[in-house]
């Protein structure tokens, strides 16, 4: 399958800060990226859906000006967590869909957010 | 209805039996569907995919399309303990507000097979 890196895979920071989380295709052109949130022992958690080029598409309920999105490249988009309080700490996660090669998507290894 | 729906769970099996895991979805014109595997505490890695009606089989695992009743299975066999993790259906739904052919997922069901 085809691989997507993300990056970091762990990081924690404190109550106030901002968290950049980058999500990268590394052998194809990801059209689409999507991010996910998932608590313990709960299931994926959509948060929005990006298109390169274009601005990101927002689930309801997730506040766009706190969760910043930018997916200038078809092999690179970034999660900006703005203003991070502890209810942000969760498992982060990218996934990445080429629907001009294949309709799968394939997934970065998560980052687990914790904020002090 | 939900676009794509599984039962929860926990599934638990023992070790060498037959693991189902099942899953419906709402949109009738979908084309395309798929299986990741969830170990706790990492991200899904795909494991099926499946386009047509029929079964498709890769080594242990057999994913199961029914268009017209709109289900998909996943069938394990010989089932080992290190199968033990959360199975999500995925499915790419062609009418789904204004996001046509994203992938939907499932909830997943926890499996759990017992030495």
């Amino acid at each position: 399958g085809a691989v997507v890196s993300q990056h970091p895979s762990r990081v924690i920071c404190k109550s106030g800060t901002s968290v950049k989380i980058e999500c990268r295709s590394l052998d194809f052109q990801a059209t689409t990226m999507f991010w996910y949130r998932q608590f313990p022992k709960q299931s994926l958690m959509l948060m929005a859906t990006s298109n390169e080029g274009s601005k990101a598409t927002y689930e309801q309920g997730v506040e766009k000006d706190k969760f910043l999105i930018n997916h200038a490249s078809l092999t690179l988009s970034t999660l900006t967590v703005t203003s991070a309080h502890p209810e942000d700490s969760s498992f982060y996660i990218c996934s990445a869909q080429n629907r001009g090669r294949g309709t799968e998507a394939f997934f970065g290894q998560g980052t687990r957010l914790t904020v002090v | 209805q939900k676009e794509v729906e599984q039962n929860s769970g926990p599934l638990s099996v023992p070790e060498g039996a037959i693991a189902s895991l099942n899953c419906t979805y709402s949109d009738r014109g979908s084309q395309s569907f798929f299986w990741y595997r969830q170990y706790s505490g990492k991200s899904p890695e795909l494991i099926m995919s499946i386009y047509s009606n029929g079964d498709k089989e890769d080594g242990r695992f057999t994913a199961q399309l029914n268009k017209a009743s709109q289900y998909v299975s996943l069938l394990i066999r010989d089932s080992q303990p290190s199968d033990s993790a959360t199975y999500l259906c995925a499915v790419i739904l062609m009418n789904y507000g204004g996001s046509q052919g994203n992938l939907i997922f499932g909830k997943g069901t926890k499996l759990s097979v017992k030495p």
